[in-house]
């Protein structure tokens, strides 16, 4: 079993529809998550971050994390064809600085 | 600021060659990291380097070396290329301590034959 599981896609939604991305993870000691967007072809880029368990809210972004579920997600509202992306969580423990987990990432493709 | 840069974009190898990926950052950041890229597979961390003059091997660092060449420069070497090493390179770095957020490179998308 994959530490971090990831639903790969492709998602495809319309324009201004509300977008869930979710992940499963499977180590108790990860307590920092966070969501990166990697369009094609170029190196991920950090969008959200949370500590431990609660909701985090970043214009039409909100990152969401249940540990007692050991599960994260990721809510896009108004979703633009900007968005379109892969999108690729990724967590940490407490003193792992250095060694984060990504899960394998969703392809998301917002149609006009 | 150019961020972290990677060199060369494109390569394609010949199992046995050998080849360095050179990467660099001028954000002044103590901690960098090379990753591979495979489809399903996520990126996974092959070696990092937490401050100048240290290095550590991640999840997946058998057939690399790296060198901390400055605060700057992180590079990869393949010493004798195999086809299981065909994959996407991004090399990235941290401002260290407890500054969580990793600024990636371009990467490189080396293709073994």
């Amino acid at each position: 079993q994959k530490e971090v599981e990831q639903d790969p896609g492709p998602l495809s939604v319309p324009e201004g529809a509300i977008v869930s991305l979710n992940c499963t993870y499977s180590n108790s000691a990860f307590q920092y998550f966070m969501w990166y967007r990697q369009y094609s072809r170029k190196g991920p880029e950090l969008l959200m971050y949370t500590y431990s368990s609660g909701n985090k809210e970043d214009g039409r972004f909100t990152a969401q994390v249940d540990k007692s579920s050991k599960y994260i997600s990721l809510f896009i509202r108004d979703s633009q064809p900007s968005d379109s992306a892969t999108y690729l969580c990724a967590m940490r423990g407490l003193i792992s600085y250095d060694k984060v987990i990504f899960g394998p990432g969703t392809s998301l493709s917002v149609i006009p | 600021n150019a961020g972290v840069t990677q060199t060369p974009k494109f390569q394609v190898l010949k199992t046995g060659q050998s080849m360095t990926l050179q990467c660099a950052q001028d954000m002044n950041h103590n901690s960098m990291y090379w990753y591979r890229q495979d489809p399903g597979m996520g990126l996974r961390l092959i070696y990092y380097s937490a401050s100048e003059g240290t290095t550590d091997k991640g999840e997946v660092p058998n057939g690399y070396n790296v060198s901390r060449l400055n605060k700057r420069e992180f590079s990869l070497r393949l010493e004798s290329a195999a086809p299981s090493q065909t994959s996407v390179y991004f090399c990235a770095s941290r401002d260290g301590g407890d500054r969580y957020e990793q600024y990636f490179g371009p990467g490189t998308r080396l293709t073994v034959t």
